[in-house]
């Protein structure tokens, strides 16, 4: 079965950093682009961030671009989080792509929250 | 960035209704659409993708349509558990961009 279990949200005040985590299981995880997906409180579904499988390049939204970096390894997909903002107050999702940078997400976390405030 | 904007906003519908919800782009996205399903509390689910495939294991009373810059969702008979908010996406371009999502209610 194809799982994605993201950790390491949590409350973190203005300036902050934090590292989200999203461990894969089921599939081929070297084959597929990875992304992160939030959404604030009472919002939409924003796109953050992609990194892709074979390659390794990697995408930023303007608004996390020079704060924010996705990284992988064998079996996980990171983000790291600096410079946190109030409005970087989402959950956020780890979401996988039907292919190699498809931005298409087939396959999605259970999410982790992420609380930024003082 | 590629604007993606839903009507309606939210609906209600009784079980058996035959529910539409549209999306426009800002400019042509070709077929480079998919639609979600979120679940309160729960995570999206991937539906369709290039505008008319149906993701494995979605029920054949899903369908969506279009090209350009118009696409529709369609239930063809609303069931109780289709209760949720749904997304429209564009894949055509970095950064994706999803539209403001519909609230589908039952009566």
């Amino acid at each position: 079965e194809v799982q994605l279990l993201e950790s390491g949200g949590g409350l973190v005040q203005p300036g902050g950093s934090l590292r989200l985590s999203c461990a894969a299981s089921g599939f081929t995880f070297s084959r597929y682009a990875m992304s992160w997906v939030r959404q604030a409180p009472g919002k939409g579904l924003e796109w953050v961030s992609t990194i892709s499988g074979s390659a390794g390049g990697t995408y930023y939204a303007d608004s996390v671009k020079g704060r924010f970096t996705i990284s992988r390894d064998k079996h996980t997909v990171y983000l790291q989080m600096n410079s946190l903002r109030v409005d970087d107050t989402a959950v956020y999702y780890c979401a996988k792509d039907r292919g190699d940078y498809t931005n298409a997400f087939d396959i999605w976390g259970q999410g982790t929250v992420v609380t930024v405030s003082s | 960035d590629i604007q993606m904007t839903q009507s309606p906003s939210s609906l209600s519908a009784s079980v058996g209704d035959r529910v539409t919800i549209t999306c426009r782009a800002s400019q042509s996205i070709t077929n480079y659409l998919n639609w979600y399903q979120e679940k309160p509390g729960k995570a999206p689910k991937f539906l369709i993708y290039g505008a008319s495939s149906l993701q494995s294991g979605v029920p054949s009373r899903f369908s969506g349509s279009g090209s350009g810059t118009d696409f529709t969702l369609t239930i063809s008979s609303l069931q109780p558990e289709d209760l949720g908010t749904y997304y429209c996406q564009q894949s055509y371009t970095t950064p994706a961009t999803f539209g403001q999502g519909t609230k589908v209610e039952i009566k």
